[in-house]
């Protein structure tokens, strides 16, 4: 069984920049959320993928947007970064279910702004 | 409103000594509850979850936590620690909601095994 990848591992970027960060979900998985960990915190929730639908979200920007592919693979996109995006991002997956399902959770890409 | 305290930022305990992380939570409704480790440079690791039914509830790794609903709590325990334990600890409630099944976790408790 694979579990969740994420990619890249690190990624430096400038003020006003956008990225792109990618995560491929674990076998058998078709719910796909993403979190941000700002240093030294918890994990924040970003929104969720389920059948490449928006099926929820956080207290972020729309700045903030995602993708979710047939495969349900996932992708996050930042637009106009700022130095306060710099954190480690979080992929996980899970079996849709509801509240109760279990979300494994990727290596994370560490993402600095400059 | 769901939230999750995790009151201790650090925890010490010696090899081989029980040890306890605390954490209590506040949500809405029936609350499904989990524990995370996270090492360095790492993403986070699920070690066990509370749903229903049994208030005492074994996971990875020797782990166990148990579930007080009066005093909404789920603390994580483990009789006899080991150096290998030492990492970065979330505890993380799931509101029983339609929707997203997002995580809504602590700010995590630092252990550290000593030998």
């Amino acid at each position: 069984e694979t579990g969740v990848t994420q990619s890249p591992t690190h990624l430096i970027k400038t003020r006003g920049q956008q990225v792109t960060l990618r995560c491929s979900s674990q076998s058998g998985h078709n719910t796909v959320s993403w979190y941000q960990q700002a240093l030294g915190q918890g994990p924040q929730f970003i929104f969720q993928y389920y059948r490449e639908e928006e099926n929820g979200r956080g207290n972020f920007p729309p700045r903030f947007s995602g993708l979710q592919f047939p495969n349900y693979s996932s992708e996050l996109n930042v637009n106009a970064l700022e130095l306060d995006d710099s954190a480690l991002y979080l992929c996980a997956s899970s079996e849709p279910g509801g509240p109760g399902e279990t979300q494994y959770f990727g290596p994370g890409t560490r993402l600095l702004v400059l | 409103a769901q939230s999750v305290a995790q009151p201790e930022d650090q925890v010490n305990v010696a090899e081989g000594n029980p040890l306890t992380v605390k954490c209590t939570y506040s949500v809405s409704g029936n609350p499904y509850l989990f524990w995370y480790v996270q090492y360095p440079n790492r993403g986070l690791q699920f070690l066990l979850k509370y749903i229903t039914g049994d208030n005492l509830v074994k996971g990875s790794y020797g782990f166990e936590a148990e579930f007080n609903k009066s005093q909404t709590s789920f603390h994580l325990k483990k009789p006899s620690a080991l150096v290998s334990d030492s990492a970065l600890y979330f505890c993380a409630v799931s509101p029983d909601q339609t929707g997203a099944n997002n995580l809504f976790f602590g700010t995590g408790t630092r252990l550290t095994v000593i030998p």
